[in-house]
């Protein structure tokens, strides 16, 4: 069972619209959640880091936990073509120390 | 305020030889971290450190080695270099507490012919 897994997508919104990830989680002691964004042939770039349940709004972006249903969001209101990039989910494992487990990523592609 | 350095950025290297990817961070952060990425397929952990010293295996380790011998400084090794390590690899580094992200490089871009 993957520690962590995404959509692949891609997903593609309209420029404007709300683009929603999604991410789910198999450890239910993780207690730290991050999202990455990475531009083709670039390094993850943080963008958001969420720890408690609920919604963390950041500008545009909104993180949202729900621990209980071992799921993590990330909303991206008013899609910008330079949203456009692939967003990786990363959970930190308590079972395993400080390891961070990633998703393997969600294409998001911006249309304008 | 330089962050993660790695270095070289890009290599091409033949089947059978060897090389290490430098990386070096100025946060003084005690994690540090070596991923390998390969098209689609996210980010795997090769190596991480916890300080100086001590290393310990991630999910990808074979084919691979590191050392710790300072905070700043953590290189990986290939030995006996083969076509399935071509890949994109990625040092990050941390404070160490589970609630602190990880902080990435530029990132090698490796080609094993």
């Amino acid at each position: 069972q993957k520690e962590v897994e995404q959509n692949s997508g891609p997903l593609s919104v309209p420029e404007g619209a709300i683009a929603s990830l999604n991410c789910t989680y198999s450890d239910r002691g993780s207690q730290s959640f991050f999202w990455y964004r990475q531009y083709s042939g670039k390094s993850p770039e943080l963008i958001m880091s969420i720890y408690s349940n609920g919604d963390k709004e950041d500008g545009r972006f909104t993180a949202q936990l729900n621990k209980a249903s071992q799921y993590v969001s990330l909303l991206i209101r008013d899609s910008q073509p330079s949203d456009s990039a692939t967003y990786l989910c990363a959970v930190n494992a308590l079972s395993t120390g400080n390891q961070f487990y990633f998703g393997t990523g969600t294409s998001l592609t911006v249309i304008p | 305020n330089a962050g993660v350095t790695q270095t070289p950025k890009f290599r091409i290297l033949k089947i059978g030889q060897s090389m290490t990817l430098q990386c070096t961070q100025d946060m003084n952060h005690n994690y540090m971290y070596w991923y390998r990425q390969d098209p689609g397929m996210g980010l795997k952990l090769i190596y991480y450190s916890v300080g100086a010293g001590i290393t310990d295996k991630g999910e990808v380790p074979n084919g691979y080695n590191v050392s710790r011998s300072t905070t700043e400084d953590f290189p990986l090794r290939l030995e006996l270099a083969a076509p399935s390590q071509t890949s994109v690899y990625f040092c990050a580094s941390s404070p160490g507490f589970s609630n602190q992200p990880q902080h990435f490089g530029d990132g090698t871009r490796l080609s094993i012919l």
